[in-house]
């Protein structure tokens, strides 16, 4: 199994440009999530989705959207990136509701707006 | 809101020195706690985790964590530290579906 992939490694995008984080794992998890990551702050809940078709904000979703159509694929997406929005961007998988915090992580991607 | 705590920001300890990271939460229910280790430049792994039983838990690579309900602590341990444990490690506390995190201890190890 891969596990959690993610795609780009880097960006770079000027403020205004939209873009596309894909996230995919091949673990037939059915929850999955995206984590910003800042210096000093410990991981921040993008949104999550508890399966396919089902989305949820969590604690900084303003900016981004997600979608799930399928299982395997939870991408994310900046309609208009803003300096602020300079971090890393973890996805996150889980399997069943009782080993549901149990999280397996992607490499990330660097985000960079300027 | 529930919280999690780690009390200290960056620690730098000698190659054999002991290491306890303290981590607090905040939440009162049932909870399954976590800590995490996260590599310069890489994603995040999970090292240990609490979900029931005997409250002292043993990780990867000599780690181990335990869990005091009384003080609502998960600390994380290691007899003797080296240099190859240089990393920031997270704790974290699941519940009702999510992982909330601690900010990170970065642990620096001289060699």
């Amino acid at each position: 199994n891969a596990g959690v992939t993610q795609t780009p490694k880097f960006r770079i995008l000027k403020i205004g440009q939209s873009m596309t984080l894909q996230c995919a794992q091949d673990m037939n998890h059915n929850y999955m999530y995206w984590y910003r990551q800042d210096p000093g702050m410990g991981l921040k809940l993008i949104y999550y989705s508890v399966g396919a078709g089902i989305t949820d904000k969590g604690e900084v979703p303003n900016g981004y959207n997600v979608s799930r159509s399928t299982t395997e694929d939870f991408p994310l997406r900046l309609e208009l990136a803003a300096p602020s929005q300079t971090s890393v961007y973890f996805c996150a998988s889980a399997y069943h509701w009782d080993r549901v915090n149990e999280q397996f992580f992607g490499p990330g991607t660097r985000l960079t707006v300027l | 809101a529930q919280s999690v705590s780690q009390h200290n920001h960056h620690v730098i300890l000698s190659e054999a020195a002991s290491l306890e990271l303290g981590c607090n939460y905040s939440y009162g229910g049932t909870v399954n706690l976590f800590w995490y280790v996260q590599y310069p430049g890489q994603h995040l792994q999970l090292l240990l985790k609490y979900f029931s039983g005997d409250p002292l838990v043993k990780g990867i690579k000599g780690f181990e964590a335990e869990f005091i309900k009384s003080k609502f602590s998960f600390n994380l341990r290691k007899p003797s530290v080296q240099w190859s444990d240089t990393a920031e490690y997270f704790c974290a506390v699941g519940s009702q579906g999510n992982l909330i995190f601690g900010k990170g201890t970065k642990l620096s190890v001289k060699p």
